[in-house]
């Protein structure tokens, strides 16, 4: 079974400022994709960031960056110079045919 | 660009009752996807459709859900004799399974389901 973890179910970070998301997975795939998605309050969910399993170079999308470590199954997100509109439900998802969704970790940026 | 729409946006229902949502995907989307999502949860996977046919069916979906797209274009969700335990956000996502090999999904608005 694929599973997909994050331990974080709430953090803060300061305005301009940079945080870090953790997420763990675990499928037998050698082949799958991950991603990180965004939810707003009362908005629909987006996607921020993919990745490639077979790719080694870590995915970033402006100021949105991940730390992919297959060995591991890691696949943290970095959001450097945090802005308010980052504020959000963070969603770390594992896909080979279908995804699976973590959790989720709660974002809030603070003026 | 339209993106996905669902339709009813809430839903209030007393127990027993049946009801169902509609999602319109992204016109050249070939697949849609349902999900089910709890307050303060990532989203559940229910089932998937590629064009019309229905692939894959979540244990989640018991006998009392189910789900068509029966021309390839919207789907719909019907529950049958709701429980209050089916009061959840339901999501609609399509994505075009083709030439990138990764599915990146865009997702509708949600429809909130409130059994009482």
């Amino acid at each position: 079974a694929q599973t997909v973890t994050q331990s974080q179910p709430e953090m803060s970070v300061q305005e301009a400022e940079t945080v870090t998301l953790s997420c763990t997975y675990d499928t037998s795939e050698n082949n799958y994709y991950l991603f990180w998605y965004k939810q707003p309050p009362s908005r629909q969910m987006i996607l921020v960031i993919r990745q490639e399993a077979y790719k080694q170079q870590n995915a970033t999308e402006n100021r949105f960056s991940v730390n992919f470590q297959k060995a591991a199954k890691s696949f943290s997100l970095k959001i450097s110079d945090s802005q308010l509109g980052d504020t959000a439900m963070y969603f770390c998802a594992l896909e080979n045919d279908k995804v699976i969704f973590g959790p989720g970790t709660s974002l809030s940026v603070i003026p | 660009d339209t993106g996905v729409s669902q339709d009813p946006r809430h839903k209030i229902t007393k127990r027993g009752q049946n009801v169902t949502f509609r999602c319109d995907p992204i016109s050249e989307h070939n697949r849609l996807y349902w999900y089910r999502q709890t307050l303060g949860q990532g989203p559940e996977f229910l089932t998937y459709f590629q064009n019309e046919a229905q692939l894959e069916k979540s244990r989640l979906l018991s006998d009392r859900f189910s789900a068509e797209r029966p021309k390839g274009s919207f789907s719909t969700l019907e529950i049958q004799r709701t429980e209050q335990g089916d009061s959840a956000m339901y999501l609609c996502a399509s994505s075009f399974s083709g030439l990138a090999p990764y599915n990146e999904q865009f997702f509708g608005p949600g429809t909130r389901l409130t059994v009482l």
